[in-house]
């Protein structure tokens, strides 16, 4: 695809359910990042994905959350045990060198 | 100290004005520098980018870099209440291994017709 895409877009979930949501890079890019963004406040960084090296977890919050990377493309962040906390808008974003990084639509997590 | 450090806003320029957004970083041997916008509900864009001291201009946009300084910023020029949006300012540094951006929190401008 030209850009970058995330599913689903919306996602309300009830609390201790856990959760997928799914990136899907833009072809050639290397770099996969995902992001955490709370209502008004600025990008938390979860984990970095870079071609086959082991990826930086260094973001991410608790053992709840995992994220994998299929054939150096797709990616799916989990969330286990989902909490209210949680609830956000979930961003992925892909680039070809660290530099620009291009960033998907996004989606939006519920906790209820 | 923040990392990327700017100020939340808002800024409210009327339609026609020069918008001026700053941006201050910590670590001193960052190489990169971008501005990204992120219009309400929806995710960033990345609009400049820039490597070395002094100007750059596209179109309505000019970014400016300082290092001496540690100081990034990005004028907008004849704004427009199209641009009323939320600029985040993002930092490749070594800390990181000049692997990932550090973000700074946006700051919020508002265009008035």
């Amino acid at each position: 695809g030209a850009g970058v895409s995330q599913s689903p877009s919306n996602k309300v979930t009830e609390k201790g359910k856990d959760v997928e949501l799914r990136c899907d890079p833009i072809s050639g890019h290397t770099a996969l990042y995902w992001y955490r963004q709370s209502l008004g406040q600025g990008l938390e960084f979860l984990i970095y994905f870079q071609g086959n090296s082991a990826p930086d977890k260094s973001g991410l919050p608790s053992d709840r959350f995992s994220a994998e990377r299929t054939g150096g493309s797709v990616s799916t962040l989990t969330i286990q045990r989902t909490q209210q906390e949680d609830s956000a808008v979930y961003l992925c974003a892909s680039s070809i060198s660290p530099n620009e990084q291009f960033f998907g639509p996004g989606t939006r997590l519920t906790v209820l | 100290q923040k990392e990327v450090e700017q100020n939340s806003g808002p800024l409210s320029v009327p339609e026609g004005a020069i918008a001026s957004l700053n941006c201050t970083y910590s670590d001193r041997v960052s190489q990169s520098f971008f501005w990204y916008r992120q219009y309400s509900g929806k995710s960033p864009e990345l609009i400049m980018s820039i490597y070395s001291n002094g100007d750059k201009e596209d179109g309505r946009f000019t970014a400016q870099l300082n290092k001496a300084s540690q100081y990034v910023s990005l004028l907008i020029r004849d704004s427009q209440p199209s641009d009323s949006a939320t600029y985040l300012c993002a930092v490749n540094m070594a800390h990181t291994g000049f692997q990932k951006l550090v973000f700074g929190t946006g700051t919020r401008l508002l265009v008035s017709p």
